[in-house]
């Protein structure tokens, strides 16, 4: 069966460095999704995207986080200075369609900021 | 402002009971709505989405949408102790693509 994939799946940096997170959506999926859940919180969605462009983004989503398909098959979340609160897990989704469409999860990347 | 309550529990029934577990939103308009079980350190994985009022059975599984009340709930029959997890209500905004989470309701079903 089909399924997210995400890469790495843990990751540790230092305040104030450059990471990116990896995800190989569903094949035939065209929206893709990041989401990040704090530990002991609730997962809170970062951003979407479809046709190469950032469709809708919350308020978490500011300057430091950048998305991109730098291929046909992958998807990255850019956090260029990391902070201490960018500690959490992050999920990659991924949907056929758009607003009615179940979105399916990949592992995660549990980010741990020093 | 887009927010989904659940009852953050824990939620505890006995093996081979009914563990009911319910959701409320605040866009009267939405229309999607789906439930995920989360196992500690793991990610959101589906069990069913729902998008019409009424009821929709998978297997052990009934979720319950009232559309005029704003809530949706989730019904497992015959629990088991692998449904231990956090469950998740997620909704679909009607001005919005993205799922907004509920903060789950985490279930303990005892042997």
């Amino acid at each position: 069966e089909p399924e997210v994939t995400q890469t790495p799946s843990h990751q540790v940096t230092q305040m104030g460095q450059e990471v990116i997170l990896r995800c190989v959506p569903i094949s035939n999926h065209l929206y893709f999704y990041w989401y990040r859940q704090i530990l002991g919180q609730k997962v809170e969605f970062l951003v979407s995207f479809y046709n190469n462009e950032i469709s809708e983004k919350s308020e978490i989503f500011d300057d430091q986080f950048s998305v991109e398909r730098p291929d046909g098959s992958n998807f990255t979340l850019k956090i260029r200075s990391t902070k201490l609160e960018d500690s959490a897990m992050y999920f990659c989704a991924s949907s056929e369609g758009g607003t009615k469409e179940t979105q399916y999860f990949g592992p995660g990347t549990r980010l741990l900021v020093l | 402002q887009k927010e989904v309550e659940q009852n953050s529990g824990p939620l505890s029934v006995p093996e081979g009971a009914i563990a009911s577990l319910n959701c409320t939103y605040s866009d009267r308009v939405s229309q999607s709505f789906f439930w995920y079980r989360q196992y500690s350190g793991k990610s959101p994985e589906l069990i069913m989405s729902i998008y019409s009022n009424g009821d929709k059975e998978d297997g052990r599984f009934t979720a319950q949408l009232n559309k005029a009340s704003q809530y949706v709930s989730l019904l497992i029959r015959d629990s088991q102790p692998s449904d231990s997890a956090t469950y998740l209500c997620a909704v679909i905004f009607s001005n919005g693509q993205n799922f907004v989470f509920g903060p789950g309701t985490r279930l303990s079903v005892l042997p």
